[in-house]
């Protein structure tokens, strides 16, 4: 199957700080990516659609300046996490979708963020 | 997308076939059925797709009923490292939307 990487896997920072995590699709064009997070025990949410040349889709309740998406070309997409607070802890997992197999949507390793 | 509806957990001991049931009794005709999987702390892992005919990959298998109301995954000769949480989802390619997770069946696979 096709495959997905993010970028770094694991990040520790401060409260206050902006974190950068890059979403790549390796063997394919994804002109579309979408960006999930999911608290410990849940499922994952729908934070927002990213697609190419275009600015995100935000799902309700989520802050589109504090999740800053730019998805700058047809493998990569960047999710930049803005003045980060302990509440932003949480595992974000991005996903593409490739269109030469029948639409099928192709997720990566997740990042696991914890801000002190 | 149709509303899934799954068992919240299954036991399956190793070396057996695990079967997960689904019910997308809404479903529509142009809506596929997907499975995915989610073990700790890793994205989710894409295992198959189809539409009416049933479907077999070197992941699994999925069976899905001739009135499309419902479906089952077959993982068969189960291993430890299947136990995760899985995932059914109802959902026309094309339509431009993420996938929907709902809560899942957690799947123990014990020795």
């Amino acid at each position: 199957g096709a495959v997905v990487s993010q970028h770094p896997s694991r990040v520790i920072c401060k409260s206050g700080t902006s974190v950068k995590i890059e979403c790549r699709s390796l063997d394919f064009q994804a002109t579309t990516m979408f960006w999930y997070r999911q608290f410990p025990k849940q499922s994952l949410m729908l934070m927002a659609t990213s697609n190419e040349g275009s600015k995100a889709t935000y799902e309700q309740g989520v802050e589109k300046d504090k999740f800053l998406i730019n998805h700058a070309s047809l493998t990569l997409s960047t999710l930049t996490v803005t003045s980060a607070h302990p509440e932003d802890s949480s595992f974000y997992i991005c996903s593409a979708r490739d269109y030469g197999t029948r639409d099928t949507q192709y997720f990566g390793p997740g990042t696991r963020l914890t801000v002190l | 997308d149709a509303k899934t509806t799954q068992p919240t957990s299954m036991d399956c001991a190793e070396g057996r076939a695990a079967n997960l049931p689904c019910n997308h009794s809404t479903i529509s005709g142009n809506e596929y059925v997907y499975w995915y999987r989610q073990i700790h702390s890793q994205g989710p892992q894409y295992i198959i797709h189809g539409l009416k005919n049933n479907e077999t990959n070197e992941m699994a298998s999925l069976i899905i009923t001739e009135d499309r109301k419902s479906s089952t995954l077959i993982r068969p000769h189960a291993t430890l490292r299947d136990t995760a949480v899985y995932y059914c989802i109802a959902r026309s390619p094309g339509s431009g939307y993420a996938l929907n997770f709902g809560k899942g069946t957690s799947l123990l696979v014990t020795p």
